[in-house]
């Protein structure tokens, strides 16, 4: 069964430093998220992208953070400088149509970040 | 996306049914329900949805009451590795963002 790719799994990072995390999403799937999750809490939509196009950033924080999606496939969300509220699970999504119009999201196992 | 009520936790005994309730009491018309699941260092997993009618799959049953602002989702025969965070979560159809709560933490013991 296809999955949603992520690494890496576990990052370290100290605070001030840049850091990077890549996702594939299922190929043919054209919408892929990203979300961010602090412990204890549900996930919460970063960006969204349709194709290669951003639809949705209403919640990135742009002052450190970027993601692009070049080619339409993976993607990749970059912090620059890292703070220690950035420690968090980070997950990448893709969605396909399901039944009536409506979309199932598959999830990627993950980015656990800790910023010291 | 109309907000959605569920219990902190729940416990449910290996081999018995697990039904997990979620209240959405300002669900719009054209919004579906959705369950999502988050073991333990996963990625949420997708169960099932509906609008109006009960659904059932190889995972799960949703019982939507009939005046749509509460349903349940069942675990017919819940197992150790249904141990997980459930998430309810009603949205619109379309290719659109999930808006997750903190979930239901089930536990199912032996």
């Amino acid at each position: 069964e296809a999955e949603v790719a992520q690494s890496p799994r576990y990052k370290i990072t100290e605070k001030s430093q840049a850091v990077a995390f890549w996702c594939d999403p299922i190929s043919g799937h054209a919408t892929l998220y990203w979300y961010r999750q602090i412990l204890g809490q549900g996930p919460e939509l970063l960006v969204q992208f349709q194709d290669e196009s951003v639809v949705d950033d209403s919640q990135l924080p742009k002052d450190r953070f970027s993601a692009e999606r070049l080619k339409g496939v993976d993607s990749t969300l970059k912090i620059q400088p890292a703070e220690l509220g950035d420690s968090a699970m980070y997950l990448c999504a893709s969605s396909s149509p399901i039944r009536g119009g409506s979309y199932e999201q598959y999830f990627g196992p993950g980015t656990r970040l800790t910023v010291t | 996306d109309a907000k959605t009520t569920q219990p902190t936790s729940m416990d449910c005994a290996e081999g018995r049914a697990a039904n997990l309730p979620c209240n959405h009491s300002t669900i719009s018309g054209n919004e579906y329900v959705y369950w999502y699941r988050q073991i333990h260092s996963q990625g949420p997993q997708y169960i099932i949805h509906g609008l109006k009618n009960n659904e059932t799959n190889e995972m799960a049953s949703l019982i939507i009451t009939e005046d749509r602002k509460s349903s349940t989702l069942i675990l017919p025969h819940a197992t150790l590795r249904d141990t997980a965070v459930y998430y309810c979560i009603v949205r619109v159809g379309s290719n659109y963002k999930l808006t997750f709560g903190k979930g239901t933490l089930l536990t199912v013991n032996p």
